[in-house]
């Protein structure tokens, strides 16, 4: 069975730094580019970065460019987000989904929660 | 950036009646190979999205076939022939023709009258 089951979500401060997981499981990892999504409290959803599946091409928002950086560790199918100046904006579920040949977020993980606040 | 604006926002339905919501793109949302890369995904109340449709109109597997999608250029629509309880929820279409970045729509919410 696939899964993307992410953790490391937090309340922390402005300013604050976190890091994201999601650990892939049930299909080969590295075959797969892979992206964090977002969705504010009773918002919408929002890109926030892409990595390619050998971890060579990476995008992120304008929103997050500077601030936040996607990595992945093909050999423990691991994705990553670590998120540095955090801000009250960035309070969001953090989803991590799949992408294969152009046919994005057939699998999405169940979210981790960051909320950053004082 | 591509902006999507979907319509209607919300969407009351009566049970066994359909419902349609469309998408519509601020450029046109085909490649240089003629391909359009246009998705829906349903968000149920407390969980994650799920895909339904991907590239303008091939539905998931395990997607009720009452669910089906149209489209091409700027404009897109999804359709429920006849909505279900389980239908309840936010719609949301997305393109990756023209990225980054990956860009949805606002969402529309079908609600039960």
């Amino acid at each position: 069975e696939v899964q993307l089951v992410e953790s490391g979500g937090d309340l922390i401060q402005p300013g604050g730094s976190l890091r994201l997981s999601c650990v892939a499981s049930g299909f080969t990892f590295s075959d797969y580019w892979m992206h964090w999504i977002r969705q504010a409290p009773g918002k919408g959803l929002v890109w926030v970065a892409r990595i390619s599946d050998d971890g060579s091409g990476i995008n992120h928002a304008d929103s997050v460019k500077g601030r936040f950086t996607i990595s992945r560790d093909n050999a423990k199918n691991t994705l990553y987000l670590q998120m540095n100046s955090l801000k009250v904006e960035d309070t969001a579920v953090y989803y991590c989904a799949r992408d294969r040949l152009a046919e994005p977020y057939d699998k999405w993980g169940q979210g981790t929660l960051v909320t950053v606040s004082s | 950036d591509v902006v999507l604006t979907q319509s209607p926002l919300s969407l009351p339905v009566t049970l066994g009646q359909p419902a349609s919501i469309s998408c519509r793109s601020s450029q046109r949302l085909v490649d240089s190979r003629g391909n359009t890369y246009l998705n829906w995904f349903q968000q149920r109340p407390g969980q994650s999205p799920r895909r339904l449709i991907y590239k303008v109109s091939n539905r998931d597997s395990g997607v009720p076939d009452r669910f089906s999608a149209s489209g091409s250029g700027t404009d897109f629509t999804l359709k429920i022939s006849r909505v279900e309880a389980e239908d309840i929820g936010v719609y949301y279409c997305m393109q990756n023709t023209h990225w980054p970045p990956y860009t949805f729509g606002q969402g529309t919410k079908l609600e039960i009258k």
